[in-house]
């Protein structure tokens, strides 16, 4: 099974606020798991992405945690700002595939 | 300089016309793809390009015919277009190193709307 499922589809936080998007995965092939950030107009840019060796990856606010047993992987935006309001997209994919499957996206609005 | 680029940015064009985007990559990648964003924001692949051979063709309709003049290049032609081909369409690009793939680089979209 190739999907890559995302929740929640949309998330208002407060300025400060931490935000949690949460992506689950049924492949264990899949060997690399980028996140990435699209504001409006823009395509998809990458933010962060982990291997299944690590178990957490942090760059600055931003935080990957890989449960590889629960086949489950997350982002969390620490002080969440306005600036950080975009359209986040979870993605996996394995050596030799030549593609990402992403997941369905989550709409998250941070308010000033 | 733009990594990787993509020509329109906008197209508008009727039912039953033929249309072609350009999309080019100056990062020196071996693997361009293209994808499409419903207006749902569903991102989805529909084919994928390795030193200009063709990988993956993901149940595309074959009135979408890329092609791959050199690997710097992938155009993306679509013939007879329909109402439901209206979506943003992105090219991408990548490199798979000693570890698998890593970070795909994306244009900034081509948005099509058949009227």
């Amino acid at each position: 099974q190739q999907q890559v499922k995302q929740s929640p589809q949309s998330l208002i936080v407060q300025k400060g606020g931490i935000s949690i998007i949460n992506c689950a995965y049924e492949n264990t092939a899949f060997d690399y798991f980028p996140w990435y950030q699209q504001f409006p107009g823009k395509g998809p840019a990458l933010l962060i992405a982990i291997r299944p060796d690590v178990s957490e990856k942090k760059e600055g606010r931003f935080t990957i945690s890989f449960n590889k047993s629960a086949k489950q992987f997350s982002l969390h935006i620490m002080d969440s700002q306005p600036g950080d309001s975009a359209t986040y997209f979870c993605a996996a994919s394995f050596s030799g595939t030549y593609k990402y499957i992403f997941g369905t996206g989550t709409r998250l609005k941070v308010l000033a | 300089d733009t990594a990787v680029s993509q020509t329109p940015k906008y197209l508008v064009t009727q039912m039953g016309n033929d249309k072609s985007i350009k999309c080019e990559q100056n990062l020196g990648h071996d693997t361009m793809y293209w994808y499409k964003q419903d207006s749902k924001k569903f991102l989805k692949i529909m084919f994928s390009y390795n030193n200009k051979e063709l990988i993956i063709n993901e149940t595309v309709p074959n009135r979408f015919s890329p092609k791959s003049p050199d690997k710097a290049h992938l155009n993306l032609h679509i013939n007879s277009l329909e109402l439901g081909d209206s979506a943003v369409y992105f090219c991408a690009s990548s490199q798979e190193g000693n570890t698998g793939l890593a970070e795909a680089f994306f244009g900034q979209g081509t948005r099509l709307t058949v009227v």
